[in-house]
């Protein structure tokens, strides 16, 4: 079992819909992220929220927008997504946002865009 | 600028063999290097790290890397495979960017072991 939990593990929405994925975390880890991963490939990395501080933005399009209202949830609202932004979505988090401490996955949501 | 290569797109051993998987890296600094496995329809689950000390590092699940400076290398090693060692494993290094760190991938290589 993960200790980073995301729901849905599956979601199938249109082009024109609003959904939102999220992810928790109990370990009192202060960094947290979000990743997209397409098959056989290497995640790539989306966001990375610091104390709960928005601290990297990898110049995502802003139909992707995260949030994180408190040090263990983290949220990413999807709307107007494109049929090529269907992939999956995993949550990691660490013990801080420095460089030493591994970063613990969630399971993650495949997305698929219709 | 900070890279991991991992040469192999795929790796087969018999079961009960020796494995190993191939990564290299370039960073300027010391390097914080990382390997994790990625079973099918899951998330990445860290194996083990390399941060300073000894260069053989000792993880999860009977693997071992071994650091290298002189070579750039991480490599990820077992004295004798499993069948359930069959995943897709990465290679990563972490980069510094101001306040926050990001880590960077290698671009997989996925291990098949036969019975």
């Amino acid at each position: 079992d993960t200790e980073v939990t995301q729901t849905p593990k599956h979601l199938v929405m249109g082009m024109t819909n609003k959904k939102s994925l999220k992810c928790e975390q109990h370990m009192g880890h202060r960094a947290m992220y979000w990743y997209k991963q397409k098959a056989k490939k290497p995640p790539e990395l989306m966001f990375v929220y610091s104390y709960e501080k928005l601290s990297i933005n990898e110049s995502v399009p802003s139909r992707f927008s995260p949030e994180c209202p408190n040090s263990s949830l983290l949220n990413l609202h999807l709307h107007a997504l494109q049929p090529e932004d269907s992939a999956l979505y995993l949550c990691a988090s660490s013990q801080g946002g420095g460089a030493r401490q591994p970063q613990h996955f969630g399971d993650g949501t495949r997305l698929s865009i219709l | 600028a900070q890279s991991v290569a991992q040469p192999e797109d795929q790796v087969n051993v018999a079961e009960g063999n020796p494995l190993t998987v191939k990564c290299t890296y370039s960073v300027s600094g010391n390097p914080y290097l990382f390997w994790y496995v990625q079973y099918p329809n899951r998330g990445l689950q860290f194996l083990l790290k390399y941060i300073t000390g000894d260069n053989l590092v000792k993880g999860s699940y009977g693997f071992e890397a071994e650091f290298n400076k002189s070579q750039t290398s991480f490599h990820l090693k077992k004295p004798s495979a499993l069948v359930s060692d069959s995943a897709l494993y990465f290679c990563a290094v972490r980069a510094f960017y101001s306040s926050a760190s990001k880590i960077i991938f290698g671009s997989g290589t996925r291990l098949s072991i036969r019975p």
